[in-house]
């Protein structure tokens, strides 16, 4: 079936420090690709999302490229903030008519000033 | 995007007793989950709320556990019954409405069950 594996936390980077975390995907088909973020004590929000092999996703300097060849969609972004500190969930959505989100494990990031 | 609100926000049960979530939707959206993230973990699917029909519930979930109703296309409940310590979780709804917005996610019901 179908599965989301993220890089394993806890990551720990410096103010301004380039983050990376990974995410890989098993699906069959086309499925729609997420990035969910989960601040201390609230709930998800979206943060991209990209439908189609070689969709960018972007926002809040967050960026993430949907790769059918390596079944990838990494999150990036250039320059992390304290404020950034959370946990990260990769997500599919299958294109079967199911409609039901599989997540990854969730990768917790800590900024530190 | 829709807006959830999603009741409690959290509670303290006794073990033995059940508890009833409300998911209330400011729209009319086609799907509704309802997920639960144990503490530390990601989130699991535990089923999908149907209007007008049964719930679908997912691989290692049932309806005597954790029954749902959803009568309309803007409200659905989630019940966790005869609640033991391992049921302490947040139990998350959500949404689909308008798919260039993803999925919209209440902002979950924290569970302790003592």
């Amino acid at each position: 079936g179908d599965s989301v594996t993220q890089m394993e936390g806890p990551v720990t980077l410096s103010e301004e420090a380039f983050l990376t975390i990974n995410c890989t995907y098993t699906a069959t088909g086309y499925p729609s690709l997420f990035w969910y973020v989960q601040y201390p004590g609230e709930g998800l929000q979206l943060l991209l999302k990209a439908t189609k092999a070689d969709d960018k996703g972007s926002n809040k300097g967050f960026e993430a490229t949907y790769r059918k060849e390596t079944t990838s969609f990494h999150l990036e972004k250039g320059s992390v903030q304290v404020s950034d500190s959370a946990v990260y969930f990769c997500a599919l959505k299958s294109s079967s008519n199911t409609g039901k989100l599989i997540f990854g494990q969730g990768t917790t990031l800590q900024v530190k000033p | 995007s829709a807006v959830i609100s999603q009741k409690p926000s959290r509670d303290i049960c006794q073990r033995g007793t059940s508890l009833t979530i409300q998911c209330q939707v400011d729209s009319q959206v086609t799907m509704m989950f309802w997920y639960r993230q144990q503490p530390g973990q990601s989130l699991t699917l535990i089923a999908t709320a149907n209007q007008g029909s049964e719930a679908t519930y997912e691989s290692g979930f049932v309806i005597d556990k954790f029954p749902i109703s959803r009568p309309n296309l803007t409200f659905s409940t989630l019940t966790v019954s005869n609640m033991s310590p391992e049921d302490s979780s947040i139990y998350l709804c959500s949404v689909v409405g308008d798919l260039r917005y993803g999925y919209t996610f209440g902002s979950g019901t924290r569970l302790t069950v003592v």
